[in-house]
């Protein structure tokens, strides 16, 4: 079966310094990978998204990055974290759907970030 | 891409049925509409999904109408750990992948 793990589970980081949160995909092969943000009391904010190695797509330009080192792995990051980055991080994965279909997105637990 | 608009909360109350209505006007032709339910410091979980008129599952049911421009979301006899928020999406099917963006979602509270 298929699992996916973000970490860290939670971040407490002060303004400025870097950000490092990582995601892994098990049990299956080259999924789209997606990341969500959501600050409190709001909805989801798709950060990136990515249909294959390399292959990194922007959905809202700001101080935060994202890479594709392998197949199942999603890194998101940023050099010098601002006071609005805080929320709550989602890694998703979802298969890459045929003509008949939509595809289903499969959400880790989540890190929740803190910037000081 | 389709814009999603949802209520941004609603009440009911256990045992009721809840129907949660979405709007997307611009729906495209290859998109598919898909609802998610989220409880608080978790990732949000599939309940249904559909292209048109009718579709069903165990946990509810999904309507949409012909000029598919709106869907509603059924929940049948509802109780307190319903209480979530819940998120209309509209993607891409047809073999396009890419970006799936999430409307607002509409927070149901599920009273005793």
């Amino acid at each position: 079966s298929q699992t996916i793990h973000q970490w860290p589970a939670t971040l407490v980081q002060p303004v400025g310094s870097p950000l490092s949160l990582e995601c892994t995909v098990e049990g299956t092969s080259n999924p789209n990978l997606y990341w969500y943000r959501q600050a409190a009391g709001r909805g989801l904010q798709l950060l990136f998204y990515s249909v294959g190695i390399g292959q990194i797509s922007s959905e809202v330009p700001q101080n935060l990055s994202a890479s594709r080192p392998q197949d199942r792995q999603f890194i998101l990051s940023s050099k010098k974290l601002l006071l609005s980055d805080s929320g709550f991080y989602l890694c998703a994965w979802s298969v890459q759907w045929g003509f008949e279909e939509a595809g289903e997105l499969f959400f880790g637990e989540g890190s929740r970030l803190t910037v000081l | 891409l389709a814009k999603t608009t949802q209520p941004i909360s609603m009440d009911s109350y256990e045992g009721q049925e809840v129907n949660i209505t979405c709007s997307h006007n611009n729906i495209a032709t290859n998109d598919y509409i898909t609802w998610y339910q989220q409880f608080p410091s978790q990732g949000p979980r599939f309940i249904i999904q559909g292209y048109k008129t009718k579709v069903t599952n165990e946990v509810a049911s999904l309507f949409i109408p012909a000029d598919r421009k709106s869907s509603t979301l059924s929940l049948p006899r509802v109780s307190l750990s319903d209480t979530a928020v819940y998120y209309c999406l509209v993607g891409p099917g047809g073999g396009s992948q890419g970006n799936l963006i999430f409307g607002k979602g509409t927070k149901l509270s599920v009273k005793p």
